[in-house]
């Protein structure tokens, strides 16, 4: 059974650009989380959707953004980059509930210049 | 307020040595609990979670962690550690009830292993 897969692996963009993220999840899956995570702040949780929507959110600015497919593979999208938004970038799936367990993706480096 | 939190931020132990990070979490319930590993530039592995049920749980790679109610523990314990086991350990609690645990871990800092030959 395949993992989580996150692309690109690695990114590096420009400060005021834009970026977007991808995560397929386990096949059956249906839930996809989000998470932030920085030498400073640690692993944030950013949010998670189920069956195209978000039922659950962190504290973060309104330039973080996501949304899931059809297929529950699901997109991340950070608007009008900061240095601070430097970070790796992971999601998780899940079946739907806490008691499933997590399995996360290798995560998306993203480095803003 | 609802927290994990893992008091060593770095731990040495020679290889061959037993081993044990510590995690507390501060939560009115029973929370679903959960250790992830983490080797430099890589995603999170799941190596063991606690719902309810059995306090001691057992888990890949040798690992064990034991529930502790009355202490809100989940200790991570190997007998002996292996040079591969060198990375970061991290420990996760589902902390919420209904809508506000939906698909959100709250992680401890971390605990650095370091193993020595």
């Amino acid at each position: 059974k395949a993992g989580v897969t996150q692309t690109p692996r690695y990114l590096i963009k420009t400060r005021g650009q834009q970026v977007t993220l991808s995560c397929s999840p386990i096949s059956g899956h249906r839930s996809v989380s989000w998470y932030q995570q920085t030498p400073g702040q640690g692993l944030q949780f950013l949010f998670e959707y189920f069956s195209e929507t978000q039922r659950n959110k962190g504290n973060f600015p309104g330039r973080f953004s996501g949304r899931q497919f059809s297929n529950s593979r699901s997109e991340m999208n950070v608007s009008t980059l900061e240095l601070g938004d430097s970070a790796l970038y992971l999601c998780a799936s899940t079946q739907g509930y806490p008691s499933y367990g997590y399995t996360f993706g290798s995560g998306t480096r993203l480095t803003v210049v | 307020a609802q927290s994990v939190t893992q008091p060593d931020i770095h731990i040495t132990v020679s290889e061959g040595a037993s081993l044990e990070l510590r995690c507390n979490y501060s939560y009115g319930a029973t929370p679903y609990l959960f250790w992830y590993v983490q080797s430099p530039g890589q995603g999170l592995q799941l190596l063991l979670k606690y719902f309810s049920g059995d306090t001691l749980v057992q888990g890949i790679k040798g690992f064990e962690a034991e529930f502790k109610r009355s202490q809100s523990s989940f200790n991570l314990r190997k007998p002996s550690v292996h040079w591969s086991d060198a990375a970061e350990y991290f420990c996760a609690g589902s902390l919420g009830a209904g809508g506000t645990s939906y698909g959100k871990l709250t992680f401890g800092q971390g605990t650095i292993l370091t193993v020595h030959p």
